[in-house]
């Protein structure tokens, strides 16, 4: 089993649509947990890290389920902007190890 | 703030060559974290160094190494380069603190091609 696993899509998502992504992880002692955002032959970008009481910044939601060991991502009234890969990333420990990153959900939001 | 800085951006090379792949984390960070992103492959961990020393490294042959600079700045080597070696390579950077879960921020990255 992978380590951390996510539908590669593409989601083809028409503007203003809302979209959710899932993200599972193998490893339970995993301790931090982020979505980045990457865009097409450009570096990650950090879009928010993801807190166990689930947390939102402005569209977007980021929810941890730790007992059954699975990231979301909820993107609200999407926009074309909005088309890139998502990576869920997982942290094994306090900066004690590299990031593990899933291979990204592509999304791609059509006008 | 200055994000990661990477240098060069791009870079070619030959068979059996060897790479020398620079980066600068955000000033206050002192670890600093490299990755492969082969083609159609997630990114894979390389290395980890923090105040100057190799805390981790990733599944990877020991023709890849690097060392950290007492600024914290980094420098990848990649020696007797392969076909398969090309990929982007991306540095990243984060303040360590055993306590907490910092995210990394990353660099532009290093588009390596063997030719």
């Amino acid at each position: 089993r992978k380590e951390v696993e996510q539908d590669p899509g593409p989601f083809n998502v028409p503007e203003g649509a809302t979209v959710a992504f899932n993200c599972t992880y193998s490893n339970s002692a995993s301790q931090s947990f982020f979505w980045y955002r990457q865009d097409c032959r450009k570096e990650p970008k950090l879009l928010m890290s993801v807190y166990s009481s689930g947390n939102e910044d402005g569209r977007f939601t980021a929810q941890l389920n730790r007992a059954s060991q699975y990231i979301s991502l909820l993107i609200r009234d999407s926009k074309l902007s909005d088309s890139a890969t998502y990576l869920c990333v997982v942290n094994r420990g306090g900066g004690a190890d590299g990031l593990t990153f899933g291979k990204g959900t592509h999304l791609i939001i059509q006008p | 703030e200055a994000g990661v800085t990477q240098s060069p951006t791009h870079l070619i090379k030959t068979r059996g060559q060897q790479a020398t792949l620079r980066c600068s984390p955000i000033s206050g960070h002192t670890s600093v974290y490299w990755y492969q992103q082969a083609l159609g492959l997630g990114l894979q961990f390389l290395l980890w160094y923090d105040e100057g020393e190799e805390r981790n490294r990733g599944n990877f042959p020991p023709r890849f190494s690097g060392r950290q600079f007492p600024n914290y700045s980094s420098e990848l080597n990649v020696n007797a380069l392969e076909l398969e070696d090309s990929a982007l390579y991306l540095c990243a950077s984060s303040p360590l603190r055993p306590d907490s879960n910092q995210p990394q921020h990353f660099g532009d990255g290093t588009r390596l091609s063997i030719l």
